[in-house]
């Protein structure tokens, strides 16, 4: 089955600096890449995706990149807020499937 | 339009006991997914259900069971419970496929 390693676990910022999160995953066959953030004591919301027939992908300041070829896939936030602060998952899904194989998460802590 | 609507919210039970779970889709949602969070193993996927069809199975043991109802609401099951199931018991709703995912408030379980 699928397999989803992120990095890093943890990631301590400076308000104003850039923040990005590395995942990478084992199937070829995954073509569907979403994050999620979670705050304390609140569901996985979306913040981005990207599918496998786009390389990058923008909303503001989040963008996300993917290298099919090396089974990468990573999380940019630039000008972080302390409202960044919470724990953000990737996440691997297969074509025809609603399944999500995630990482264990990276907890962003963005200090004023 | 209404979210996705977990119930009960917090549940305390003894072990051996089983447990039933809750969870009402996004209104159109036939896709109904199910994920146990703990603080160690992160978000780790139960089952996957599609118009009362059940797609995907995660690698759970067999007290684990679920099941969809005609319209559209899901229900998982824990029998036996033993002290490592606490966690929280999040659904997730979508369209089908790797259309985007909106995740429900969770149940916390705790086995005492």
């Amino acid at each position: 089955g699928e397999n989803v390693e992120q990095h890093p676990s943890t990631l301590s910022v400076q308000e104003g600096d850039s923040a990005v999160i590395k995942c990478t995953y084992s199937d070829s066959a995954s073509n569907y890449f979403p994050w999620y953030k979670q705050e304390l004591g609140k569901r996985p919301q979306l913040i981005i995706d990207i599918r496998s027939n786009v390389g990058e992908k923008k909303d503001q300041r989040i963008a996300v990149t993917l290298n099919k070829t090396a089974k990468h896939f990573s999380l940019h936030i630039t000008e972080t807020q302390p409202e960044d602060s919470a724990v953000y998952f990737c996440a691997a899904s297969m074509a025809g499937y609603s399944t999500l194989t995630f990482g264990k998460g990276t907890m962003l802590l963005v200090s004023p | 339009k209404a979210g996705v609507t977990q119930t009960p919210r917090y549940l305390i039970k003894t072990r051996g006991q089983q447990v039933t779970l809750s969870c009402s889709p996004i209104s159109g949602h036939r896709s109904v997914s199910w994920y146990q969070q703990t603080p160690g193993q992160g978000l780790q996927f139960l089952f996957e259900y599609f118009s009362e069809t059940q797609r995907n199975k995660g690698n759970f043991p067999g007290r684990f069971s679920g099941r969809q109802f005609s319209n559209s609401r899901s229900e998982m099951n824990v029998s036996t419970l033993e002290l490592g199931d606490s966690a929280l018991y999040l659904c997730a709703s979508s369209l089908g496929g790797t259309a985007e995912a909106f995740f429900g408030q969770g149940t916390r379980l705790t086995v005492v």
